[in-house]
């Protein structure tokens, strides 16, 4: 079968740091991408990490290491806006995409 | 302005009736994806395509039929033998790299 787990839910304040981390197992792996969801919207894409090590756009950063089979997404200087629902999802063969079941992100003033 | 169009948002219909889903892209794209997202949960592969006239199952493509006849239409049907129709479905094209451009979804309630 083909997993990738996620925390349900995180909280943070404005202006925090927060870390959402994916963990995967699924057969076949291309890269691992991002994307941001905010209540009955469309998926946006954020990231994508082919190779081992962090990636930054921004405010947000995304890290991948192969051998343990594990991502996360680092959001800085949160603002209200950010507060959304955020997918893990690895790309498999023929541009395929699994995904996780998403992290909701609450930012409170 | 390229983008991807799904119509409509919202959709009603009664159990034991077909339903057809457009999504339509000005990207100039060859792939296009149709999702299921349901309450909660992540999206859900459903049938894809790569190019046109060609199109291969997703993860849960039963009760589920697609065709691919023009480059900018993917037209998904849902038909009387999916057991669970009613979620938020999401169309997607890819150009060569790896990210996948969303249409805004239709929400499908059958009663």
């Amino acid at each position: 079968g083909q997993s990738l787990e996620q925390p349900s839910e995180v909280t943070a304040v404005e202006g925090a740091i927060v870390q959402i981390n994916c963990t995967y197992q699924t057969s076949g792996f291309y890269g691992l991408s991002w994307y941001q969801q905010h209540d009955g919207g469309a998926p946006t894409f954020l990231s994508y990490n082919a190779l081992d090590g962090l990636e930054e756009t921004g405010r947000f950063s995304s890290f991948l290491s192969r051998s343990d089979s594990y991502g996360y997404l680092l959001l800085q200087e949160l603002q209200m806006k950010d507060s959304a629902s955020y997918f893990c999802a690895v790309t498999t063969g023929f541009q395929k995409l699994v995904f996780g079941t998403g992290t909701r992100l609450l930012v409170s003033p | 302005d390229g983008g991807i169009t799904q119509s409509p948002k919202y959709l009603f219909r009664k159990e034991g009736q077909n339903v057809t889903l457009s999504c339509e892209q000005n990207l100039n794209h060859d792939a296009m994806y149709w999702y299921r997202q349901d309450p909660g949960q992540g999206l859900r592969l459903i049938y894809y395509s790569q190019i046109v006239n060609d199109f291969q199952k997703g993860d849960i493509a039963e009760g589920y039929s697609v065709s691919r006849e023009k480059k900018e239409s993917f037209p998904l049907t849902v038909t009387s033998a999916q057991k669970n129709p009613t979620a938020f479905y999401l169309c997607a094209s890819r150009d060569r790299d790896h990210e996948q451009y969303f249409g805004p979804g239709t929400r499908l309630t059958v009663t």
